[in-house]
C-alpha cells in the first residue's frame, strides 16, 4: 500500500460551483504534485508543490489552485467549475529529486453537471 | 515543453507471447523515462524506468529500451500473463527540472488473451 490517500474518492458538482479536494501524502515525502486524468487519456500534470509553494505547473487556468499544509498534505481547488473539468484527480507525493517515483493515490473523481 | 506521443493505442496478445510499446518524445534535454501501470480503477505505479546514461534496463519479464538519437523508447514485456492486462503509459519530464513532474502518453490498453 502506497500510503497516499484522496478524498473525497467521488463528487459530483454543476457548472459554476468550486470545489476542493484533498491529499494526504506518503510519510516521508516532502512533495505533492496534482494530475488530471480524462476518460481513456493519460494523467495530466497540474501543478506541483514543495515546501508549501508551487513548484511547478502545467498549462491549467489560473481557477486551478493549490496549498501544501506543514504535514505535506495538499489540496486542489478548483473555482468556476466547467463540463471539460470532468476527470479523475490524481495526487501523487514523491521526495524532491530523488528517483523521481510518483506514488499516486487512488484518485477523486468529479463529475461536473 | 515535452510533447509525448505513444503506439499503439490497443494491444492483443496471446498469453505466453511477447508484447511491445512504443513512445517518442521532442525534447532532446529528457533524461528520465518512466512507465507506469493502471488497472482498471486502479491507481498507476511504477513498474520500471530509465535514465538516458543507459540504453537497456531489465527487471524479469519486462526491459525499456531507449535510442536518444531518434529519441524513442520502448517497453518489452516477454512471456505474458494475464496479471498483464492493463494500461500501460509511458512518460517524459515536463521540463529539465525535476523528474516528478512528467508528461504522459495517451496510454495502450494491453489485453491478453488466455
Amino acid at each position: 500500500e502506497t500510503g497516499v490517500t484522496q478524498s473525497p474518492t467521488h463528487l459530483i458538482k454543476t457548472r459554476g460551483q468550486q470545489v476542493t479536494l484533498r491529499c494526504s501524502s506518503q510519510s516521508g515525502h516532502n512533495t505533492v504534485s496534482w494530475y488530471q486524468q480524462a476518460l481513456g487519456q493519460g494523467p495530466q500534470f497540474i501543478f506541483q508543490y514543495y515546501r508549501e509553494e508551487e513548484n511547478g505547473r502545467g498549462n491549467f487556468p489560473p481557477r486551478f489552485s493549490g496549498l501544501q499544509f506543514p504535514n505535506y498534505s495538499s489540496e486542489l481547488n478548483v473555482n468556476a467549475l466547467e463540463l471539460d473539468d470532468s476527470a479523475l484527480y490524481l495526487c501523487a507525493s514523491s521526495i524532491l529529486d530523488s528517483t523521481g517515483e510518483l506514488f499516486f493515490g487512488e484518485g477523486s473523481r468529479l463529475t461536473v453537471l | 515543453g515535452e510533447n509525448v506521443e505513444q503506439h499503439p493505442s490497443t494491444l492483443s496478445v496471446q498469453e505466453g507471447d511477447s508484447a511491445v510499446i512504443k513512445c517518442t518524445y521532442s525534447d532532446s534535454a529528457s533524461n528520465y523515462f518512466p512507465w507506469y501501470k493502471q488497472e482498471l480503477g486502479k491507481r498507476p505505479q511504477l513498474i520500471i524506468d530509465i535514465r538516458s546514461n543507459v540504453g537497456e534496463k531489465k527487471d524479469q519479464r519486462i526491459a525499456v529500451t531507449l535510442n536518444k538519437t531518434a529519441k524513442h523508447f520502448s517497453l518489452h514485456i516477454t512471456e505474458t500473463q494475464p496479471e498483464d492486462s492493463a494500461v500501460y503509459f509511458c512518460a517524459a519530464p515536463v521540463s529539465n527540472f525535476g523528474n516528478e513532474k512528467l508528461t504522459f502518453g495517451t496510454g495502450t490498453r494491453l489485453t491478453i488473451i488466455p
